[in-house]
């Protein structure tokens, strides 16, 4: 399965920290999608990155892929309590599939 | 607005009543999705559909039904034969079919409790 498996299953940081959560799957992959779900909604999409990138910024965001040991990383800066919520990952092969997720809790 | 809506938010049901979940969009995506989320856990494709008239089963497909007649729409059927409908479900649309790798678009959900 090309699954995504997020690492830690839970999070919790002091407003300002960053947060890193780590993301294993098992087969090749055209990209990989990290979306945000805060607690009772949908998912947002947050960033893709493709196979053949290796690091990608979007505002506080930092995601990397190491395709070679099948893992990536999403790196939140200067983290807000905004920020709290569930993290997953989404290695995207033929379809997305969704890992269990990282739930993060960034404390005030 | 342009977006994916779903009705009702929440919804009551009792043992072995069929329900059933809407889905629309707006945004002129050709492939829809359902999927299925369970306390504290990820999301399972119970169905999706490139196009119209069309769709395909996820990994959990039993116990469900679906239909496509109409591109903006993609309602999911909940039967009786389901044995744990209790949930949290999600309808996603993308603009191209499943092969493409794009984003998926998501709506806000509805919480489906059994009684």
């Amino acid at each position: 399965s090309q699954q995504g498996e997020e690492d830690p299953q839970a999070l919790s940081i002091q407003e300002g920290e960053n947060a890193t959560m780590n993301c294993s799957y098992k087969t090749s992959i055209n990209n990989l999608q990290w979306y945000r779900q805060n607690s009772g909604r949908g998912l947002v999409h947050l960033i893709l990155i493709r196979s053949n990138e290796r690091e990608k910024h979007s505002g506080r965001l930092r995601v990397t892929l190491d395709t070679s040991k099948k893992s990536s990383s999403l790196l939140i800066t200067a983290s807000r309590a905004a920020d709290t919520a569930s993290y997953f990952c989404a290695p995207a092969g033929n379809m997305l599939t969704f890992g269990g997720g990282t739930r993060l809790m960034v404390k005030p | 607005d342009g977006g994916i809506t779903q009705s009702p938010k929440y919804l009551f049901r009792k043992e072995g009543q069929n329900v059933t979940l809407s889905c629309e969009q707006n945004l002129n995506h050709d492939a829809m999705y359902w999927y299925r989320q369970d306390p504290g856990q990820g999301l399972r494709l119970i169905y999706y559909s490139q196009i119209v008239n069309d769709f395909q089963k996820g990994d959990i497909a039993e116990g469900y039904s679906v239909s496509r007649e109409k591109k903006e729409s993609f309602p999911l059927t909940v039967t009786s034969a389901q044995k744990n409908p209790t949930a949290f479900y999600l309808c996603a649309s993308s603009p191209t079919g499943v092969g493409s790798y794009n984003e998926q678009f998501f709506g806000p959900g509805t919480r489906l409790t059994v009684l």
